[in-house]
């Protein structure tokens, strides 16, 4: 059974750091492109980054760019997401979503087939 | 960038009927890379369509999806009370990645 946990959310104020992580299980992660997606209180979803799967591209929606780095750790099934110079506009719910298919140099993102249960970043001071 | 506009924004129906919801993309979607998501409250998304009509694994057949172009339907032939949640459209396939803003599909 695919499973995807994430961890590492809280409160944090605004210039402040985090790091995310997913750890996941039941499927040969090495294979697969990952990716963040978050969800505002009551608002709708946003792609947040994609990673292939051996580091080769890495992609950062307009909102992050520059501030969140995208990062695997094949041998640990893990994904991470650092996040910097956070903003109260990054209080989100974030989802790690396996990828159905590959992403490349002109595809950013595809469909996503299985997602963790979230967790919740609240910037504030 | 594409930009994903769904309606309605709410759709009130009752088990057993059926309900249309739309996508429409404000740019032609290439090879029709549209997906729809269920998402439930307090519950992640859960992929249901993909590349605009195939069904994703596990999910019942009352779940259609069809559309091309700029213009996607999702379809639930005859509405389960486990079916009234929120609806998302995506694009993907692309240098893009958006997602609609949801239709609520409540109970009537």
């Amino acid at each position: 059974e695919v499973q995807l946990v994430e961890s590492g959310g809280g409160l944090v104020k605004p210039g402040g750091s985090l790091r995310l992580s997913c750890a996941a299980s039941g499927f040969t992660f090495s294979s697969y492109t990952m990716n963040w997606v978050r969800q505002a209180p009551g608002k709708g979803l946003e792609w947040v980054s994609s990673i292939s799967t051996s580091n080769g591209y890495m992609y950062y929606s307009d909102s992050v760019k520059g501030r969140f780095t995208i990062s695997r750790d094949n041998a640990r099934n893990s994904l991470f997401l650092q996040m910097n110079s956070l903003r109260a506009e990054d209080t989100a719910v974030y989802y790690c979503a396996r990828s159905k298919g590959s992403i490349s140099m002109i595809v950013v993102a595809t469909v996503l087939d299985y997602w963790g249960q979230g967790t919740r970043v609240t910037v504030s001071s | 960038e594409i930009v994903l506009t769904q309606s309605p924004g709410t759709l009130s129906l009752s088990p057993g009927e059926r309900a249309t919801l739309s996508c429409r993309a404000s740019q032609s979607v290439s090879s029709s890379y549209l997906a729809w998501y269920q998402q439930k409250p307090g519950q992640a998304p859960r992929l249901l369509i993909y590349d605009a009509s195939s069904r994703a694994t596990g999910i019942p057949d009352r779940f259609s999806g069809s559309g091309s172009g700029t213009d996607f339907t999702l379809t639930i032939s005859r509405l389960d009370p486990e079916d009234f949640a929120v609806y998302y459209c995506q694009h993907y396939g692309t240098s893009w990645c958006s997602f609609g803003q949801g239709t609520k599909l409540e109970i009537k």
